[in-house]
Order: C-alpha cells, then structure tokens, then sequence
C-alpha cells in the first residue's frame, strides 16, 4: 500500500523551461513534506521541504507547494538546468510516528541543453 | 566531516548465502535508518534506531532480515539466507533528533550497496 505515490516515473524538459514534480499522498495524518534529489551511484540529498501549516515554501529555484484538501504536493524548478537531471524523491512524514519518512517511488527528470 | 560511509559499495552473491551490510554514520547523530530501494517500490525504509534502540523494524521484510546497532558509530544489515529477490540497493542514512525533531533534522545518506544475488 503505497501511502506516497509519485506517478510520473519520468520527465523530460528544455533547458530554462519549468520542470514540475508531482506527489500524491493518503494519509492525512502526514504533517511534514520534502525533496530529496538522487543522482546516480550516489545517495539521495535532501531539497526541500515544507510543513502542512504552509501551502508553499521556496528557496531559489526551487518552489515546493502543497495542496491539502487534494493531498498532494509538487516540486516546481525554474529555470530548469542540465545538472537538475536526476531522480527526485517526494518524502512525508506521519506525525504519529514521527521518526520515520515514506517515500515515493521517484520521478526521473531530464533537462535537455 | 565524511558523511555517511556504507560498505561494500557492490556485493555480489548466491542464492543461499548470508549477506552483511556496514553502516557508519555521521558522528553525532543519533538517529540511523536503513532503506531499500527498488524500481517498483522507491525507497523502503526497513528499519531506524534512535540511540542505538530499534524504534520500528515493521519494515523489514522477513526473518531473514536482522539488524544491529552494537555503538552509535556503526550498524549492519545482516540477510541470512539471501534470495534474488533481494537483489536492490541499500541505502543507510543517519540524522539528529529525536522523536518530533527526528524528521525535520535531515536525513543524511549514505552512498548506498548495490546487491546482486543470482
């Protein structure tokens, strides 16, 4: 039962344009959210995030929003850059059970020069 | 400092023998967790401790799977005995925090182990 769920396995865009992330989620008792970003044969490094009290929180390039209501959440990057290519993870946290996150399954964005 | 260092970084065995995955974490932290990463799945976490204590181990899969913190600078992920089924990369991370504060602390990872069992 996949409680996170990123349903894009892959995407592609053009340099300088926006790359847009997207993550779903079903448990409502999640109250913490972040990115995590994988590049290959590497370990997944942390992005971003944002807490469920805020519908948006931005650092650079890199805005993350979250919808409530829809449980769901999307990582925009603008303007994208070749060396964004990589596996993005989505990642929540259940307040419950705070010492853990569940991840997503990963979208792989590509950023064509 | 030299982040989190996972050992070996590729592990290649058969079907039957036992398996031992090395953690260090970052030094301070006091939080270490250990994840699986498939294509189907993303990324699993099977187990974490929090000073050196199992907190939630309803991730890992089966009795085949055990873990160990015997200090707070090293752990190991032990599969006894291994299947093809397996075959994923293991990922540990280490954070500081504890129970609130634990995922708001980044969680650092490690480079990972690729297993390969045939």
């Amino acid at each position: 039962d996949q409680q996170v769920k990123q349903n894009s396995p892959s995407l592609s865009v053009q340099e300088g344009r926006i790359s847009i992330l997207n993550c779903d989620y079903t448990n409502s008792m999640f109250d913490y959210f972040l990115w995590y970003k994988k590049y290959p044969a590497e370990g997944p490094t942390f992005l971003i995030s944002i807490s469920s009290i805020k519908d948006k929180n931005e650092d650079g390039r890199f805005t993350v929003f979250l919808n409530k209501s829809a449980k769901h959440l999307s990582l925009h990057i603008v303007p994208s850059q070749p060396g964004d290519s990589a596996v993005y993870f989505c990642a929540a946290r259940d307040s419950s059970n705070t010492g853990k996150l569940i991840f997503g399954q990963g979208t792989t964005l590509q950023v064509k020069p | 400092d030299a982040g989190v260092i996972q050992s070996p970084r590729h592990e290649v065995t058969e079907m039957g023998q036992e398996v031992t995955l090395r953690c260090k974490p970052i030094s301070g932290h006091n939080s270490l967790f250990w994840y699986r990463q498939t294509m189907m799945r993303g990324l699993e976490l099977l187990i974490y401790f929090n000073n050196n204590v199992p907190i939630d181990d309803s991730g890992m899969p089966e009795d085949r799977f055990s873990a160990k913190m015997p200090n707070a600078s090293f752990s190991t992920l032990k599969i006894q005995p291994s299947e093809p089924r397996d075959s994923a990369v293991y990922f540990c991370a280490s954070s500081f925090g504890q129970g609130v504060m634990v995922a708001k602390n980044i969680q650092y990872f490690g480079a990972g182990t690729r297993l390969s069992v045939l």
